[in-house]
């Protein structure tokens, strides 16, 4: 059964830092591509980031380039998001995804002081 | 960037009762995904490249279009079909979403 556990979550303040994990099961993670997506509350889905299976490909969305970094550890079967310089508008729920078919479940990221 | 928007923002249906869900997107696609949510819930992948069914995903569910019109067509309306279905172009990044349908009970 594919499994995507994130942790990482919680409140920080406006320019914080925050380290998202995504703990992988079920599947030959290596050979998935990746993504995060986040979803303020009540309201819709925004595509974060992208990673290749290898790690090679990346990309970003232009509301968080520059201050987000996604990476992936294939040994350890895990995805992570390194978000700095937080803003309140950052402020949702995280999920971590393969190409769309399988998500974790979302976690809550509060940008607050 | 490719912009989506859905059409209806809210649909009011019965169970029983055919729903016609829109995406239109700004230029011409070929890669458009349907999802389902439910509150509290992950979004759930229905649809890809535009008409093929997700594993496990009742027939009912069906999905046309090309270029920069598509549906989403649910035949029968289930209680459990009633929530907010997005459209997401998936052919390249930036993987860009719709606003969203929400389809509630009648």
């Amino acid at each position: 059964e594919v499994q995507l556990v994130a942790s990482g979550g919680g409140l920080v303040q406006p320019g914080g830092s925050l380290r998202l994990s995504c703990a992988a099961s079920g599947f030959t993670f290596s050979s998935y591509e990746m993504n995060w997506v986040r979803q303020a509350p009540g309201k819709g889905l925004e595509w974060v980031s992208f990673i290749s299976g290898s790690g090679a490909t990346i990309y970003y969305a232009d509301s968080v380039k520059g201050r987000f970094t996604i990476s992936r550890d294939n040994a350890k079967n895990s995805l992570y998001l390194q978000m700095n310089s937080l803003r309140a508008e950052d402020t949702a729920f995280y999920y971590c995804s393969t190409m769309f078919a399988y998500w974790g479940q979302g976690i809550l990221v509060t940008v607050s002081s | 960037e490719i912009v989506l928007t859905q059409s209806p923002a809210t649909l009011s249906l019965s169970p029983g009762e055919r729903g016609t869900l829109s995406c239109r997107a700004t230029f011409s696609i070929n890669s458009l995904a349907w999802y389902q949510q439910k509150p509290g819930q992950a979004p759930r992948l229905l649809i890809y490249s535009a008409s093929t069914r997700a594993t496990g995903i009742p027939d009912r569910f069906s999905g046309s279009g090309s270029g920069t019109d598509f549906t989403l067509t649910i035949s029968s309306l289930e209680p459990e079909d009633f929530a907010v279905y997005y459209c997401q172009q998936h052919g390249g990044p930036p993987y860009t979403f719709g606003p969203g349908t929400k389809l509630e009970i009648k």
